[in-house]
């Protein structure tokens, strides 16, 4: 079985210019999970998505972020005019069942590297 | 709100030695509580939770961890580590029923020297 695959692994992009991540759920998994880490931190929930639906995005910021998960293909995060300090690593997870009964074992993938110059 | 406290960001071991990975968290909720281990250009792997029940917690790779409520800490052990086991490891907490969502310390750099 394939894990959780995110694509670019590592992506650079020009102030102001859109960055999109994709990721690919294990197979058998319908929820996903994105997370960001800063560097010299910890991660930090950003969206958990069903398929068409976001479920929680508390931790994403107001603006220039969106996340989606459609019917068919990989749940994206899209990030409009990036600036430096959205330079980070974005990780995906996803798991089989849904957050009320999720004991927390998520399975993430290896992350997508931004850099903002 | 919950939040997670790694007290220590690096540990230098000599391999075979013992290590302790200290994590303290906050939360006025119950909470479900995990070891997550993260190598070099590598997404996270879980080593270890605890749920319920034994507040001793075996993991993979010959790790565990503690749970103590009163104390509200999970520090993670391994008797004798070898150099494999060089990575950053997280300490996670979760509310109940909110799995997905995890409140992440800010990492333990291990480093296991020959």
């Amino acid at each position: 079985n394939a894990g959780v695959m995110q694509n670019p692994r590592h992506l650079v992009r020009r102030r102001g210019q859109e960055a999109r991540l994709r990721c690919s759920p294990m197979k058998g998994h319908s929820h996903v999970y994105w997370y960001r880490q800063l560097p010299e931190e910890g991660l930090k929930f950003m969206v958990y998505l069903q398929k068409e639906n976001i479920i929680d995005e508390s931790g994403m910021p107001k603006e220039r972020f969106s996340a989606e998960f459609p019917k068919e293909g990989p749940s994206i995060l899209r990030i409009q005019q990036v600036v430096r300090g959205d330079s980070a690593a974005y990780f995906c997870a996803s798991s089989r069942q849904g957050a009320q009964a999720n004991t927390g074992e998520l399975f993430f993938g290896e992350g997508s590297r931004l850099t903002v110059l | 709100a919950q939040s997670v406290t790694q007290l220590d960001s690096q540990v230098p071991v000599f391999e075979e030695a013992p290590v302790e990975l200290r994590c303290n968290y906050s939360s006025s909720v119950s909470v479900y509580l995990f070891w997550y281990v993260q190598y070099p250009n590598q997404g996270l792997q879980l080593l270890l939770k605890y749920l319920s029940g034994s507040t001793l917690v075996k993991g993979i790779n010959g790790f565990e961890a503690e749970f103590n409520k009163s104390q509200t800490s999970f520090h993670l052990r391994k008797p004798s580590v070898h150099i494999s086991d060089t990575a950053e490891y997280f300490c996670a907490v979760s509310e109940r029923y909110q799995g997905g969502k995890l409140i992440f310390g800010q990492g333990t750099e291990l480093s296991v020297k020959p």
